[in-house]
């Protein structure tokens, strides 16, 4: 199923530079989300999206940037990778009226 | 503040046998519970959820989860286990306030042939 892609799946990066990893969905849900999974802590919220234009923080927002100029796309940037910022990476989204959430296959992104 | 515990780690069944995977929540009012199997670099695949009704819930492949709000718990079970089964699972609980969701830390279950 590809109602919900990630891209790119694998990302090397150093410390400093900027990346975005991308999100695309096709089934017009109204929330999109993103997050972080480590060893230890599960998945912790960065940002998410009840709609186009409209966004806001998670748990764990800091050296994050979001968008949402278009329902289908979410981008999620960081602005000057760090090493702490290595783990992978889910976006999900959410119908306007149901409270699951479906999730993309992730990106692994590695800072060196 | 919304949350949930799973309080084992990992869980290891044999092939055949059921299989358990505990959550407790803390929540005001009445939760929102879902469950979650990740499978290796794979995202989260949602199993079930239970919002109201029957505390006994039905989800994919075969699991079901028992609502039970007396001892504020949402165990996962199954009555056979396959090695198939082995993975990754997150119990979650809808936070009313944010109308986010907050995940466990999750539980590995290995299914041994």
């Amino acid at each position: 199923d590809a109602g919900i892609t990630q891209s790119p799946r694998y990302k090397i990066t150093e410390t400093g530079r900027q990346v975005t990893l991308m999100c695309h969905q096709t089934w017009s849900h109204s929330y999109m989300f993103w997050y972080r999974q480590d060893l230890g802590h599960g998945l912790r919220l960065i940002y998410y999206s009840a709609a186009a234009d409209i966004t806001d923080k998670g748990e764990v927002p800091d050296g994050y940037v979001v968008s949402r100029s278009k329902t289908e796309n979410f981008p999620l940037t960081l602005e000057s990778a760090t090493r702490s910022q290595t783990s992978v990476y889910f976006c999900a989204t959410r119908g306007a009226v149901s409270y699951e959430q479906y999730f993309g296959p992730g990106t692994r992104l590695t800072v060196t | 503040a919304q949350s949930v515990a799973q309080p084992e780690d990992q869980v290891n069944v044999a092939e055949g046998n059921p299989l358990t995977v505990k959550c407790t929540y803390s929540v005001s009012g009445n939760p929102y519970l879902f469950w979650y199997v990740q499978y290796p670099n794979r995202g989260l695949q949602f199993l079930l959820k239970y919002i109201t009704g029957d505390n006994l819930v039905k989800g994919s492949y075969g699991f079901e989860a028992e609502f039970n709000k007396s001892q504020t718990s949402f165990h996962l079970k199954k009555p056979s286990a396959l090695v198939s089964d082995s993975a990754l699972y997150f119990c979650a609980v809808r936070d009313k306030g944010t109308d986010k969701l907050i995940f466990g830390t999750g539980t590995r279950l290995q299914v041994f042939p």
